[in-house]
């Protein structure tokens, strides 16, 4: 199974700030890499696929970058409704993996 | 757009099986996609169970592969999963999904394992 390490575990920034999460697979994943936003109570959204390609409605504040097996997900302008969980996904090979999830709050 | 809901009973008995459907609305599931079930455990770990795809054929996490099944009804456009022999190891928040990145998810099904 492709690991998928996900940092950091918690991250508090103030509003206005830019901040970068990432994820490192345990092998190259050619880029089969994609974001999610969870909110409490709330199913996963889609943010990100193929490392970098915004999903249809997702604010262009959201931006993902790299390759082989280093990965980010950054957040320019940070809002209050960005407050979530994030989580990182392969899908180069099965099975799928996630990352283990980074709780965002606001300082 | 496609939706997707999740149904089934909240809590199992330890040693039973755990069974839930996937009702899809908006898409029919021989059109395209693969039919995803995925599990988010209490701290917040996330698993993808398995999937069924459009033509009918299967895909299991090989750490469940003696316990899972995946089927579908076409003429209710609905999928099921079914988990044998649970434990408590198998309470989560389980939800269906499609694709291999997931665009379209139902809004999760809690299932706790319990006497």
């Amino acid at each position: 199974d492709i690991q998928m390490t996900q940092s950091p575990a918690s991250l508090s920034a103030s509003l206005g700030e830019t901040v970068t999460i990432e994820c490192r697979a345990s092998e190259d994943i050619y880029n089969g890499l994609a974001w999610y936003q969870q909110k409490p109570g709330k199913s996963p959204q889609l943010l990100i696929y193929n490392a970098n390609s915004l999903h249809t409605g997702v604010p262009s504040r959201f931006s993902g970058s790299g390759s082989g097996t280093q990965y980010s997900l950054k957040i320019n302008s940070l809002q209050s409704e960005d407050v979530a969980s994030y989580f990182c996904q392969q899908y180069y090979n099965y099975p799928l993996t996630f990352g283990s999830g980074t709780k965002l709050e606001i300082k | 757009e496609i939706q997707l809901q999740e149904s089934g009973p909240g809590l199992v008995k330890p040693s039973q099986s755990l069974s839930l459907t996937c009702s899809v609305t908006g898409y029919t599931i021989t059109s395209g996609y693969d039919w995803s079930w995925i599990r988010k455990f209490p701290g917040n770990k996330m698993e993808w169970m398995g999937y069924i795809s459009y033509s009918g054929s299967t895909n299991y996490n090989p750490s469940l592969k003696s316990r899972i099944s995946i089927t579908r009804d076409t003429s209710k456009n609905q999928f099921f999963l079914q988990l044998n022999s649970v434990t408590t190891e198998d309470t989560a928040t389980y939800y269906c999904a499609s694709g291999w990145y997931f665009d379209f998810w139902g809004p999760g099904t809690m299932v706790t394992v319990s006497s």
